[in-house]
C-alpha cells in the first residue's frame, strides 16, 4: 500500500461545477498536510496548508480528517483556469520525511 | 517575489555520461530538497539538506547520484553515469523550517529536464 494515495482521475467537469478530491494517508504520525497544484510540465505549486481546522481560501477549501486518516480539497465554481494536477503532501512527524501522492488531474471544460 | 532558482532547465545527454543540477534556494530557507519527477507520478524526494547537513537521502542511488550543500546555500545534484532511466524532471524545493510544523510550505524551481539517450 502506498503512504500516500489519491484518485488519479482524471475528473472531467463543466464550469461552474463543484468537485471534490480526497488523499489518504497510511502514516499515523503525519504532522503537516498540504494541496500542491502542477500545471502540465511545470512545477509543483502551493495551493494551500491543510490545518486541523479546515482551511478556505475562495473557492478552495481544505480538511483534514485525522481519525480516518484522509484530507480533501473542495472546488467550488470550478474555471477552466483550475484544469490542472493536485498533488496531496504529507510530511510525518520530525520534519524529515515528506510524500506527495501521484497526483489527480482535472479537466474543467467550457 | 524570491524565486528557487534551477540550472540548466533542459539537459540532453548520452548515457554513460556525467550530468550535473544547479539550484539556489530562497535566501534564508535553510532548507533544501532534490526530488525527481517521472511522467504521470508524483515527486519523489532524492535527497533533503537541513542548512549543509544531509538529514534525508534515503531513496537517493548512491552507486550514482551524489549532492551537496557545501555552504548551505546553494546545491549540486549529479549523476554519473546517467542511465536511460535516469530520464525525469528533476526539481528543487526550499522551505524556511521555523520549528516543527510551522514555515514548511516547499516552494519549488522550475526544474531541469533531463533526457538520457
Amino acid at each position: 500500500r502506498k503512504e500516500v494515495e489519491q484518485d488519479p482521475g482524471p475528473f472531467n467537469v463543466p464550469e461552474g461545477a463543484t468537485v471534490a478530491f480526497n488523499c489518504t494517508y497510511s502514516n499515523s504520525a503525519s504532522q503537516s498536510f498540504f494541496w500542491y497544484r502542477q500545471d502540465c510540465r511545470k512545477e509543483p505549486k502551493l495551493l494551500m496548508s491543510v490545518y486541523s481546522s479546515g482551511n478556505e481560501d475562495g473557492r478552495f477549501t481544505a480538511q483534514l480528517n485525522r481519525a480516518s486518516q484522509y484530507i480533501s480539497l473542495l472546488i467550488r465554481d470550478s474555471k477552466l483556469s483550475d484544469s490542472a494536477t493536485y498533488l496531496c503532501v504529507v510530511k510525518v512527524t520530525g520534519g524529515f520525511k515528506t510524500i506527495f501522492g501521484a497526483g489527480t488531474r482535472l479537466f474543467v471544460k467550457a | 517575489e524570491a524565486e528557487v532558482a534551477q540550472s540548466p532547465r533542459y539537459k540532453i545527454t548520452e548515457k554513460s555520461q556525467a550530468v550535473a543540477f544547479w539550484c539556489d534556494p530562497i535566501s534564508g530557507h535553510a532548507t533544501l530538497y532534490w526530488y525527481r519527477q517521472i511522467l504521470g507520478q508524483g515527486p519523489e524526494l532524492l535527497v533533503q539538506f537541513q542548512d549543509e547537513s544531509v538529514v534525508d537521502d534515503s531513496q537517493l542511488p548512491k552507486d550514482r547520484f551524489s549532492a551537496e550543500r557545501l555552504k548551505g546555500v546553494d546545491s549540486t545534484l549529479k549523476i554519473q553515469p546517467a542511465e536511460l532511466g535516469d530520464s525525469a524532471m528533476y526539481l528543487c524545493a526550499s522551505s524556511l523550517e521555523v520549528a516543527a510544523g510551522y514555515g514548511n510550505e516547499q516552494f519549488f524551481g522550475p526544474g531541469t529536464r533531463l533526457t538520457v539517450l
